[in-house]
C-alpha cells in the first residue's frame, strides 16, 4: 500500500462549480499534512497546510480526519486559473522528510 | 529576491556520461532535498541535507551522489550507473525550525539520449 494515495483524476468541472479532493494516508504517526499545487512541467508549490481542526484560504477549504487518516481539499468557484494537479503530502513519521501522493489532476473548462 | 535556483532548465546527456545539475538557495536554509519527478509518480526523495557537510540516502540514491560543501549549494550528479536517468529534478530547501514546508526550485529536465 502506498504511503499517500489520491485519485490521479482527471477531475474535468465547468467554472463556478465546487470541487474536492480526498487524500489517505497510511502511517497514523505523521504530524504534518500539506496540500501543494504543481502546474504543468513547473515546480510545486505550497496551496495551503492543513491543520486538525480545518482551515480556510479563500475559496479552499483543507479538512484533516486523523481517525480515518485522510484529508481533503474543497475548492468552491472554479476558476480556469485553478487548472492544475494538486499534490497531497504528508511528513514522515520523527522525520523533515515529506512524503507525496502522485497528485489529482483539475482541469476547469469555461 | 530570496529563491532557490537550479541549472540548467533542459539537459541532453549521452548514455555513460556523469551530469551535475545545480542548485543553489539564498533562504538560509538548513536543510536542502534533491526529488526527482516521473510522469504519473509521486515526488521520490534522491537525496538530503540537514547541515552542511551531512547528507543521506533517500529512498532511490543507487546511481546518484551528492555534497554539501556551502549552505547554500547542493549539487546532484547523476551518474552512469544510474539505469534510467531522464526524469525531472527537483530541489528543494526547507528552514528547519520552521513548519516543515519546502520550497522548490524551476527543475531541471534531464534527457538521456
Amino acid at each position: 500500500r502506498k504511503e499517500v494515495e489520491q485519485d490521479p483524476g482527471p477531475f474535468n468541472v465547468p467554472e463556478g462549480a465546487t470541487v474536492a479532493f480526498n487524500c489517505t494516508y497510511s502511517n497514523s504517526a505523521s504530524q504534518s499534512f500539506f496540500w501543494y499545487r504543481q502546474d504543468c512541467r513547473k515546480e510545486p508549490k505550497l496551496l495551503m497546510s492543513v491543520y486538525s481542526s480545518g482551515n480556510e484560504d479563500g475559496r479552499f477549504t483543507a479538512q484533516l480526519n486523523r481517525a480515518s487518516q485522510y484529508i481533503s481539499l474543497l475548492i468552491r468557484d472554479s476558476k480556469l486559473s485553478d487548472s492544475a494537479t494538486y499534490l497531497c503530502v504528508v511528513t514522515s513519521y520523527n522525520t523533515d522528510k515529506l512524503i507525496f501522493g502522485t497528485g489529482t489532476r483539475l482541469q476547469v473548462f469555461p | 529576491d530570496g529563491g532557490i535556483t537550479q541549472s540548467p532548465k533542459y539537459l541532453f546527456r549521452k548514455e555513460g556520461q556523469n551530469v551535475t545539475l545545480s542548485c543553489e538557495q539564498n533562504l538560509n536554509h538548513d536543510a536542502m532535498y534533491w526529488y526527482r519527478q516521473d510522469p504519473g509518480q509521486g515526488l521520490r526523495l534522491i537525496y538530503y541535507s540537514q547541515i552542511v557537510n551531512d547528507f543521506q540516502k533517500g529512498d532511490i540514491a543507487e546511481g546518484y551522489s551528492v555534497s554539501r560543501e556551502k549552505k547554500e549549494s547542493f549539487p546532484l550528479t547523476v551518474t552512469s550507473a544510474q539505469k534510467n536517468p531522464t526524469a525531472f529534478y527537483l530541489c528543494a530547501s526547507q528552514d528547519r525550525g520552521g513548519v516543515n514546508e519546502q520550497f522548490f526550485g524551476p527543475g531541471t529536465r534531464l534527457t538521456v539520449l
